[in-house]
């Protein structure tokens, strides 16, 4: 149980076009999910926090305007690069949490190359 | 602020060596503590959850203990595998519902 997927696995786009990518929790609900970003040889960075329902939370440094989230129902989020350049290339990983659980569940992630 | 370090950044051993990896937090007052795998180009796999009021964790091969008055925890692995080798990553969370604070991971390779 506790599966989360991601689509599409690997996206390759050219600079100024906007990229969505999809997490969705394949076998429960879930209230909160998170999007990180990893560059290579790096740890996590947490870009943002979204509920079902409401607007997400963003960590400072991360432009709202430009990486856009949607989390409309307890399974499904969506985060969209919008006007992708070359340095929004990068490994986005998304994870879900359950409602009354303290852990959280990855996605395989989704590796973005803006050309 | 939390912040979590991991010693080493990468460890090399020979297969059937029992190692240790190492995670420190700067402040102490934590819900949980998790240990994830990451395998290149993959997700998080979660190897063990420690909740504060706990000291350890055991999962096969793994044990994970927590002390959480010197802001440590330790992901012992015993008699390694080529199979173990991937980044392992600590990660805390502060209070119920709030974010994880990921550590810079340890990169282990297990040598046939």
């Amino acid at each position: 149980g506790a599966v989360v997927s991601q689509h599409p696995s690997w996206v390759i786009c050219k600079s100024g076009t906007s990229v969505k990518i999809e997490c969705r929790s394949l076998d429960f609900q879930a209230t909160t999910m998170f999007w990180y970003r990893q560059f290579p040889k790096q740890s996590l960075m947490l870009m943002a926090t979204s509920n079902e329902g409401s607007k997400a939370t963003y960590e400072q440094g991360v432009e709202k305007d430009k990486f856009l989230i949607n989390h409309a129902s307890l399974t499904l989020s969506t985060l969209t690069v919008t006007s992708a350049h070359p340095e929004d290339s990068s490994f986005y990983i998304c994870s879900a949490e359950p409602a009354l659980q303290e852990t959280q569940y990855f996605g395989p992630g989704t590796r973005l190359l803006v050309l | 602020k939390q912040e979590v370090t991991q010693i080493p950044a990468a460890l090399s051993v020979p297969e059937g060596e029992n190692l240790v990896l190492n995670c420190s937090f700067t402040d102490s007052a934590i819900y949980n503590l998790q240990w994830f795998r990451q395998d290149p180009g993959k997700g998080l796999t979660s190897l063990l959850l420690i909740q504060s009021s706990q000291r350890e964790q055991t999962s096969g091969r793994l044990n994970a203990s927590l002390d959480k008055s010197s802001g440590r925890s330790t992901l012992y692995i015993a008699a390694s595998q080529p199979g173990d080798s991937a980044t392992y990553l600590c990660a805390v969370k502060v209070t119920s519902g709030s974010r994880l604070t990921f550590g810079e991971g340890t990169q282990l390779t297990v040598n046939p």
